[in-house]
């Protein structure tokens, strides 16, 4: 079964500095998709970014990024130039192509502080 | 429209009531899922309809009854819960296959069980 560890369950750095999550996970197929979401404390699970394990290039949204590295099954998201409208729990989740279960890691609870 | 809206927002019920959560989304989806999520938790799945029949059951209490009358909408009858029931129950949908795979959530109905 696959699964999605998040080492880090809660994260504190200052606005305007990068700050990066760490998403490991484990799986034995090779066509799938990884995506990062976002839950401020309003509650409502926003899609960040998302990954194709086919693609070699790292996706981009705007100040988020990340570092897909396939062989060492690490996913992590990079935030530039953070903002307070950024404190939110994050998970890292696993799509299985063909399949529609989530897998989600356990989260990261982030702060922006001003 | 870019949305999954749920109805209530919050809903407090005995557990002799019966009661009902709505979900609905216009944006051509053909996947429509419930999650339950507890407090500082991931999201479970509950249930996943695919092209408006019942593909996914995650062995949840018939207390939780999904329902599909159209491809917009999805709801979710309660009878005779459990406090343990209380939680945050977020409505999701997906594009149709082979289009793309991410998930778009609704703002979540607060549960309380009493």
């Amino acid at each position: 079964a696959q699964t999605v560890t998040q080492s880090q369950p809660e994260m504190s750095v200052q606005e305007a500095e990068t700050v990066t999550l760490s998403c490991t996970y484990d799986t034995s197929e090779n066509n799938y998709y990884l995506f990062w979401y976002k839950q401020p404390p309003s509650r409502q699970m926003i899609l960040v970014i998302r990954q194709e394990a086919y693609k070699q290039q790292n996706a981009t949204e705007n100040r988020f990024s990340v570092n897909f590295q396939k062989a060492a099954k690490s996913f992590s998201l990079k935030i530039s130039d953070s903002q307070l409208g950024d404190t939110a729990m994050y998970f890292c989740a696993y799509l299985l192509q063909g399949a529609q279960k989530l897998v989600f890691g356990q989260g990261t609870r982030l702060t922006i502080n001003p | 429209d870019t949305e999954v809206t749920q109805t209530p927002k919050h809903l407090v019920m005995g557990m002799t009531n019966k009661k009902s959560l709505k979900c609905e989304q216009h944006m051509g989806h053909r996947a429509m899922y419930w999650y339950k999520q507890k407090a500082k938790k991931p999201p479970e799945l509950m249930f996943v309809y695919s092209y408006e029949k019942l593909s996914i059951n995650e062995s949840v209490p018939s207390r939780f009854s999904p329902e599909c009358p159209n491809s917009s909408l999805l709801n979710l009858h309660l009878h005779a819960l459990q406090p343990e029931d209380s939680a945050l129950y977020l409505c999701a949908s997906s594009p149709p296959r082979a289009s793309s795979y991410e998930q778009y959530f609704g703002p979540g109905t607060r549960l309380t069980v009493t």
